[in-house]
């Protein structure tokens, strides 16, 4: 049963801390999507990857926000330095471009809280 | 750009009736459209997509979906609602390129009342 695997699932942590998100895409997909869901703005994107390569991360701001996928089996965003605004859930996806699946298949998200 | 919208912040029914959660889209190019659906605590889940072909479209736990081109619109249906079928709904589009990610919208809430 391929899923899409996160860690953590929840972090509460202090403003000013590093946090770093990690997300397992299912394995032979190309793309890989973080997403920040708050109830304010609702779900956004952050960062978009194709084969590795980041493609949008013109929702990501970037003076604390960094994404990479160090492989094809991890993506990590990283908050440096947290602030409570930052505080949400982050949802990793992630899907095949170029093939007849098309949707994207979602993590369970981790709960970030910044105190 | 490309945007969707979900005009329904909220929607509610009784079990055993019809629902329909509302969405219209705006893309350039042929539309990818897709129907996700999110319990409390859980990450969205896939219901179902129109790429091409038959504009009614079929997915998971008995919902269907119908592409209208001229309406831009791609509203999900149910004949029947249960109780179990209370959540977060969110529509989604992309063109067909690819180049770009989903663009989701606000989301509806489905209440479904016993």
């Amino acid at each position: 049963d391929a899923r899409v695997t996160q860690t953590p699932r929840h972090k509460v942590t202090e403003m000013g801390q590093e946090v770093t998100m990690r997300c397992q895409p299912i394995l032979g997909h190309n793309t890989v999507f973080w997403y920040r869901q708050t109830m304010m703005q609702g779900l956004e994107l952050l960062a978009y990857f194709r084969n590795r390569a980041p493609l949008d991360d013109s929702g990501m701001p970037k003076d604390r926000f960094s994404a990479e996928m160090p492989d094809a089996t991890l993506a990590t965003l990283k908050i440096q330095p947290s602030e409570p605004r930052d505080s949400a859930v982050y949802f990793c996806a992630s899907g095949l471009v170029g093939s007849s699946v098309n949707e994207q298949f979602f993590g369970p998200g981790t709960r970030l809280t910044v105190l | 750009a490309q945007s969707v919208a979900q005009p329904e912040d909220q929607v509610n029914v009784a079990e055993g009736n019809p629902l329909t959660v509302k969405c219209t889209y705006s893309v350039s190019g042929n539309p990818y459209l897709f129907w996700y659906v999110q319990y409390p605590n859980r990450g969205l889940q896939f219901l179902l997509k129109y790429i091409t072909g038959d504009n009614l479209v079929k997915g998971s736990y008995g919902f269907e979906a119908e592409f209208n081109k001229s309406q831009t619109s791609f509203h999900l249906k149910k004949p029947s609602a249960l109780v179990s079928d209370s959540a977060l709904y969110f529509c989604a589009v992309r063109d067909d390129t690819g180049r770009r990610a989903l663009t989701f919208g606000s989301g509806t809430r489905l209440q479904v009342q016993p």
